[in-house]
């Protein structure tokens, strides 16, 4: 699976949006980008994703370049309940459904 | 039920000790999976199962044993653990393993361990 990098903080104002960049500039044409966030002491959340087009549901909005090298996820309007470590992870689609987390974004929402 | 429970939720044992984490989900999937987290550190794959066989073993030590006694239910059972262990273990369900667009995997809470 393609390695992600991502970086390990950022800070957002309460009720802007958030922008948490990935790249995985190692990934091939099957294989996913998807978006996990783990709140403090929880499981690990499912939040989006995408193959080449951009997605957005109810949680966030991902964009992924044309070249699908780095992906961004969206928070359109940060509450202080986003505060978490954001997992960017890349998996093959027939690899047996196997997660290589990477080492995340700490996203601190401030009031 | 979009729930994966664990049990129990805190866990402190010896290293003679003998205990088991108990997994449950109820939402017909066919693949379960045994995450490890160190502290300030992301997940890591120990187990997969799929149709109650194992499918994925990552080099995990044998004093972890893990079991799938039905779709719904995933144990792993733990002996002669190490301080090193100590960690976070979650479990984790999905619909199947094989050529699936999407196949989100769900996460139960997890289960503290503490190795004396």
């Amino acid at each position: 699976d393609a390695k992600t990098t991502q970086p390990p903080s950022m800070d957002c104002a309460e009720g802007r949006a958030a922008n948490l960049p990935c790249n995985h500039s190692t990934i091939s044409g099957n294989e996913y980008v998807y978006w996990y966030r783990q709140i403090h002491s929880q499981g690990p959340q499912y939040i989006i994703h995408g193959l080449k087009n951009n997605e957005t549901n109810e949680m966030a909005s991902l964009i992924i370049t044309e070249d699908r090298k780095s992906s961004t996820l969206i928070l359109p309007h940060a509450t202080l309940r986003d505060t978490a470590v954001y997992y960017c992870i890349v998996r093959v689609s027939y690899n047996f459904n196997k997660f290589y987390f990477g080492s995340g974004t700490k996203l601190n929402v401030k009031p | 039920d979009t729930e994966v429970t664990q049990t129990p939720k805190h866990l402190v044992m010896g290293m003679t000790n003998k205990k088991s984490l108990k997994c449950e989900q109820h939402m017909g999937h066919r693949a379960m999976y045994w995450y490890k987290q160190k502290a300030k550190k992301p997940p890591e794959l120990m187990f997969v199962y799929s149709y109650e066989k194992l499918s994925i073993n990552e080099s995990v030590p044998s004093r972890f044993s893990p079991e799938c006694p039905n779709s719904s239910l995933l144990n792993l059972h733990l002996h002669a653990l190490q301080p090193e262990d100590s960690a976070l273990y979650l479990c984790a369900s999905s619909q199947g393993l094989l050529a699936a667009i999407y196949n989100e995997q769900f996460f139960g809470p997890g289960t503290r361990l503490t190795v004396l």
